[in-house]
């Protein structure tokens, strides 16, 4: 059985860090397309990051600079380092297993709230 | 950058049939999905490739896609059927995805 479980949200003042890690299990992260979406307190969701099988990477221009997406074999978990927050980086963060025949994506992680605030 | 726009509500009455919208440039050319996703939960995949349906999801859901406008079609709703429903396409100029911004679908 699939499944994807998000971890490390959490309350941070704008400008901090934040890194964080999705354990996946009954699947192969290294040989997945796996995204990072997001979706703010009311809002839609939006696109964050993606991490191709063949380890090559590309981001929202939103968060271009400021987060960075990686993956450990091993542990077969999904990261997201986030730095640089801001108070509008606020949202609930969800990975995702994608396909790269369609770029859909099949399976959700149940998510993880990040509140950056002073 | 590729912009998909949605209505933002679409109301129907049980048993009847729902249309929802997803406009975007040459639409038609892309492959587009659709998420269904109820308060507190995460997304999940009702149609993707346009038109296929994930296993798990009821022959109700159905969808077309071309033109400049692609559409999700939900037949004799159901009151657990009230939710956001999404569509999403990958954007191979820019190699981003792109989401719509959703359109709450409620059983009046």
């Amino acid at each position: 059985e699939v499944q994807l479980v998000e971890t490390g949200g959490g309350l941070i003042q704008p400008g901090g860090s934040l890194r964080l890690s999705c354990a996946a299990s009954g699947f192969t992260v290294s040989r997945n397309y796996m995204s990072w979406v997001r979706q703010a307190p009311g809002k839609g969701l939006e696109w964050v990051s993606v991490i191709y099988s063949d380890g090559s990477t590309n981001y929202a221009d939103s968060v271009k600079g400021r987060f960075t997406i990686s993956r450990d074999s091993p542990k077969n978990t999904l990261y997201l380092q986030m730095n640089s927050l801001r108070v509008e980086d606020t949202a609930v963060y969800y990975c995702a297993r994608g396909s790269s025949t369609w770029y859909d994506f099949d399976y959700w992680g149940q998510g993880t709230l990040v509140t950056v605030s002073s | 950058s590729y912009v998909l726009t949605q209505p933002p509500s679409v109301s129907v009455a049980p048993g009847k049939t729902a249309r929802i919208t997803c406009g975007g440039n040459n639409i038609g050319s892309k492959s587009v999905h659709w998420y269904q996703q109820k308060p507190g939960q995460a997304p999940v995949l009702v149609i993707y490739n346009d038109s296929d349906r994930p296993s798990g999801i009821p022959e109700r859901f159905s969808a077309s896609n071309s033109g400049n406008t692609a559409t999700l079609t939900i037949s004799r709703v159901e009151a657990g059927d009230e939710a956001d429903y999404y569509c999403q396409v990958w954007d191979s100029s820019s190699d981003h995805v792109v989401f719509g911004g959703g359109t709450k679908l409620t059983a009046l």
